[in-house]
């Protein structure tokens, strides 16, 4: 059974950094592009971004471009979103999620992220 | 604003059918294959639909896709209360290189 939990989510003020992981089980992590989508309160999807499964290639929402790096380690079937530079509208719940070639198939139960003062 | 563009809700009797638009350009639903998801009140999105018009295993046949052109469409027969749901599209922007979701539909079964 896949499974995708995400952690690291909690309150931190704006021009913070968080570190969101999360930990894969029950496929072949390293076959897979992974990918991270947000959802604000009341909002709909947005992407964020995604990964190659050798990290040779990344892609990033314009609003996070510079502010976010996606990464991952295949040894340990886990992702990491660093957050910097956190703003008000980064405030979401953070899904990871995996892509199979032209569908985001499975996803995480999300972990909340709220930037506030 | 979403690129891709939903109607925000839809509504429908038990029973009946429904279908959700979803309407892109050349660089996302016209050159990359669309799919859609269900988000359940409180609950992550699942895959209902993909590459158009496939059901990934558990899916029932109430659930169907299409794609024509710029613009793509999900249907729903048979609808049941446990369908209220957001629903949203999905594809590929191949100018963009970014994933796009739709803003989303929210159905009602009256």
């Amino acid at each position: 059974e896949v499974q995708l939990v995400e952690s690291g989510g909690g309150l931190v003020q704006p021009g913070g950094s968080l570190r969101l992981s999360c930990a894969a089980s029950g496929f072949t992590f390293s076959g897979y592009w992974m990918t991270w989508v947000r959802q604000a309160p009341g909002k709909g999807l947005e992407w964020v971004a995604n990964i190659k499964q050798d990290e040779s290639e990344n892609f990033y929402v314009d609003s996070v471009k510079g502010r976010f790096t996606f990464s991952r380690d295949n040894a340990k079937k886990s992702l990491y979103l660093q957050m910097d530079s956190l703003r008000a509208e980064d405030t979401a719940v953070y899904y990871c999620a995996r892509t199979a070639n032209t569908a985001i198939d499975y996803w995480g139960q999300g972990t909340l992220v709220t930037v506030s003062s | 604003q979403s690129v891709l563009t939903q109607p925000p809700s839809e509504s429908a009797a038990p029973g009946q059918k429904v279908t959700i638009s979803c309407s892109g350009g050349s660089s996302n639903i016209g050159n990359s294959y669309v799919s859609w998801y269900q988000q359940l009140p409180g609950t992550a999105p699942k895959l209902l639909i993909y590459e158009n018009n496939k059901r990934p295993s558990g899916i029932p046949d109430r659930f169907s896709g299409s794609k024509s052109g710029t613009s793509a469409t999900l249907g729903i027969t048979g609808l049941q209360t446990g369908d209220e749901a957001d629903y949203y599209c999905g594809t590929w922007d191949t100018s963009l290189s970014v994933w796009l979701f739709g803003g989303g539909t929210k159905l009602t079964v009256l």
